[in-house]
C-alpha cells in the first residue's frame, strides 16, 4: 500500500513543493515512480526509479527517498504544475500499485 | 516515440462484457523491453492497475479483478486487448493502455511511459 500526503497542497508560484509517498513495507527504489495528471488528460511519467527524470521533464522536478519514504520535490512551482500527482510501485506480485494522489493547486 | 490508442464501445450493459483494444504505433508490441498494461480511473477517483501482458501472451492481473479479466496480445496487428466480464456500475471508468518498462539494461522497471488518451466506458442498465 502506498500512502500519499498531503491530500492537497496550496502553493504560490515560486514555492517549493514536497510531496510524500509512504510504502507499507520497504521497497526497491528501482520500482518507485511518479506521475502528473491534469484534468481530462492521461497521466504523464515524471520520475522513474525514484530519481530519474523521464524524457522532457524539467529539472525543477526531482525525486528522492529510500525504503519506505519517497518524495517528489517541485522547486520553483509554476502555474502549469497544478495537477494531481501519483506515486506508483511495481512488484512481481501483486503488480502495479498506485498511491491515492496529491493535488497541487495554486493560490 | 510510441503512440497508443484505445478503441471499443463507450457503453456496456450491466452484467455484460467490456472489450477494449489498444493499437500501438511507433514501435512493436513484439519486444522484450515492455509489458503492455491496462489501467483504469473511475470518475473523480484515482488510478487502478488492471493487468499487463508480455509479447508472448504471458499476462498478470490485479488479484482483485483476476476472476473477470482477460488480457491478450496480437503481435500481427500490433494490438493488445482487455476483456472484463460481468460488469457493474463500479466498472464505469476511463480505461487507459500504456507501455510498461521491463528492461534489465535499464535502471528501473514498471513505469508507464507512453499512455493512450483514455476511453470512457459507462456501464448502464
Amino acid at each position: 500500500v502506498l500512502t500519499q500526503s498531503p491530500g492537497t497542497l496550496s502553493l504560490s508560484p515560486g514555492d517549493t513543493a514536497t510531496l510524500s509517498c509512504r510504502a507499507s513495507h520497504s521497497v526497491d527504489r528501482k520500482y518507485l515512480v511518479w506521475y502528473q495528471q491534469k484534468p481530462g488528460r492521461a497521466p504523464r511519467l515524471l520520475i522513474y526509479a525514484t530519481f530519474n527524470r523521464a524524457t522532457g521533464i524539467p529539472d525543477r522536478f526531482s525525486g528522492s527517498g529510500s525504503e519506505t519514504d519517497f518524495f517528489l520535490t517541485i522547486t520553483g512551482v509554476e502555474s502549469q504544475d497544478s495537477a494531481v500527482y501519483y506515486c506508483q510501485h511495481y512488484d512481481n506480485s501483486p503488480g502495479l500499485t498506485f498511491g491515492g494522489g496529491t493535488k497541487v493547486e495554486m493560490k | 516515440q510510441l503512440h497508443l490508442q484505445e478503441s471499443g464501445p463507450g457503453r456496456v450493459r450491466l452484467s455484460e462484457t467490456l472489450s477494449l483494444t489498444c493499437t500501438v504505433s511507433g514501435g512493436s508490441v513484439d519486444t522484450l523491453s515492455h509489458y503492455w498494461a491496462w489501467i483504469r480511473q473511475p470518475p473523480g477517483k484515482g488510478l487502478q492497475w488492471i493487468g499487463s501482458v508480455f509479447y508472448n501472451g504471458k499476462a498478470y492481473i490485479n488479484p482483485s479483478l483476476e476472476s473477470r479479466v482477460t488480457i491478450s496480445i496480437d503481435t500481427s496487428k500490433n494490438q493488445f486487448s482487455l476483456r472484463l466480464t460481468f460488469v457493474t456500475a463500479a466498472d464505469t471508468a476511463t480505461y487507459y493502455c500504456a507501455n510498461q518498462w521491463d528492461d534489465m539494461d535499464r535502471d528501473g522497471d514498471g513505469d508507464l511511459e507512453f499512455w493512450g488518451q483514455g476511453a470512457l466506458v459507462t456501464v448502464s442498465s
